[in-house]
């Protein structure tokens, strides 16, 4: 089955270390996206890759950084330089060639940073 | 810039009642409209999305129809169910302005009764 997966589906760390949050698509996508979500609030972008080794600062980039050195992977780096780590993180794909460029959205990695 | 705005929830129904989460946009382009849906823990789904205007995106008994001339693109259902019980995100992806980039709004939680 062709989809997006997120691992792990929780992770805990302490202040001050980095963490990496993976994710992966076998949708043949160019273009993948990851997404903060806090309670009760939209979802916020973060980075954006429409190619292999290209991507884009989001809306809120800074604490964050990204590789893209495979079509299928994307893995996103929370450093200790974000304040408020603590949330529900989303990955998402697109293709680039199709007139809407709707999103398909990975299950999410909690993330608790205490 | 892209914005897009839900109304307030919570909304909470009976079931087999009629729904409606209203949504409106600004784009400076020409913007294609989604509905994504989110059970509990989980990440998003497409719903349903209209690519122009006057379009309806249908699915699973859920409708909305892209309304250029007040922005809007409100989500129907005629008869809810208790397993709709979940958030609803209106987006908006625009080609000529933020190639492939997705602006949320903020969410309504739905939350349906036996």
């Amino acid at each position: 089955d062709g989809g997006i997966t997120q691992s792990p589906k929780y992770l805990f760390r302490k202040e001050g270390q980095n963490v990496t949050l993976s994710c992966e698509q076998n949708l043949n996508h160019d273009a993948m996206y990851w997404y903060r979500q806090d309670p009760g609030q939209g979802l916020r972008l973060i980075y954006y890759s429409q190619i292999v080794n290209d991507f884009q600062k989001g809306d809120i980039a800074e604490g964050y950084s990204v590789s893209r050195e495979k079509k299928e992977s994307f893995p996103l780096t929370v450093t200790s330089a974000q304040k408020n780590p603590t949330a529900f993180y989303l990955c998402a794909s697109s293709t680039t060639s199709s007139p809407s460029y709707e999103q398909y959205f990975g299950p999410g990695t909690r993330l608790t940073v205490t | 810039g892209n914005s897009v705005t839900q109304m307030e929830g919570p909304v909470t129904l009976s079931e087999e009642a009629f729904l409606t989460i209203n949504c409106t946009y600004t784009a400076t382009g020409y913007p294609s409209l989604f509905w994504y849906v989110q059970y509990p823990g989980e990440g998003l789904q497409l719903l349903l999305k209209a690519t122009k205007a006057d379009d309806k995106g249908s699915n699973k008994g859920f409708e909305a129809t892209y309304r250029k001339e007040t922005t809007s693109f409100h989500l129907e259902k005629g008869s809810v169910q208790v397993s709709d019980s979940a958030v609803y995100f209106c987006a908006l992806s625009d080609r000529e302005t933020s190639y492939g980039k997705l602006t949320f709004g903020q969410g309504t939680i739905l939350t349906v009764h036996p």
